[in-house]
């Protein structure tokens, strides 16, 4: 199986800051990344495709970037509604498989 | 707009099995995969396997090869996951989502929409 790798458990921020979230997989993936947000309570929500294509509705204060092995999710300037945790998902296999995820909490 | 709307909360003892169903309404069913992902409390989101309506078999997690079982009824456009011999460390919040593209045409889908979750305590 491919592993997804997110390197912080936790990020601690401030309203406005840029924030930027990473995603290793242990194998390349190509482009073939999902990111999504979680709130507590909530089903994930999609923000991300295909490493960097937004989601309709999704603001565009969030972008994704990368290929291969390495991947971010950027929220240029975080918001009160951003403090959530996000995940990554590859999809370069049909065995799915998520990141740990990343929380985003107030600094 | 596709929704997914999932069965009720279940407490079941540890031994036994669970059901649970993801209804879609709305959209398209059979060519798109519904896949099933778990959260333990506190953890991180696990996908355990998915299945295509109009193919109908389903593909699993190792984790989980020879406990669970995903089965989807065109007819009534739901699908299932059924997990067996429970165990306390299956309790969590279990999410059904849908591939965000047809996944009859490829096997690289994104998941989106997602269920309300349903949430399976596991209790002596």
């Amino acid at each position: 199986d491919i592993q997804m790798t997110q390197s912080h458990s936790t990020l601690s921020a401030s309203v406005g800051d840029r924030v930027i979230i990473t995603c290793r997989a242990s194998q390349s993936i190509g482009d073939w990344l999902a990111w999504y947000q979680q709130k507590p309570g909530k089903a994930p929500k999609l923000l991300i495709y295909k490493a960097s294509s937004l989601e309709s509705g999704v603001p565009s204060r969030f972008s994704g970037s990368g290929s291969g092995t390495e991947f971010t999710l950027t929220i240029s300037s975080l918001q009160p509604d951003d403090f959530a945790t996000y995940y990554c998902q590859q999809y370069n296999s049909y065995l799915l498989t998520f990141g740990g995820g990343t929380k985003v909490e107030m600094k | 707009q596709v929704q997914l709307v999932q069965s009720g909360a279940e407490v079941k003892k540890p031994g036994s099995s669970v059901k649970v169903s993801c209804k879609a309404s709305g959209g398209s069913f059979s060519s798109y995969a519904i896949t099933w992902v778990r959260q333990a409390p506190g953890q991180g989101l696990e996908w355990m396997g998915g299945i295509i309506p109009i193919f109908g078999t389903a593909d699993y997690a190792q984790k989980f090869q020879g406990r669970v079982t995903i089965t989807a009824d065109e007819s009534k456009r739901t699908a299932y996951m059924e997990l067996s011999s429970l165990r306390s460390e299956d309790t969590a919040m279990y999410y059904c989502a849908r591939s965000g593209i047809e996944a009859a045409a490829t096997n690289r889908y994104w998941l989106d929409p997602w269920g309300q979750g349903t949430l399976v305590t596991v209790s002596s």
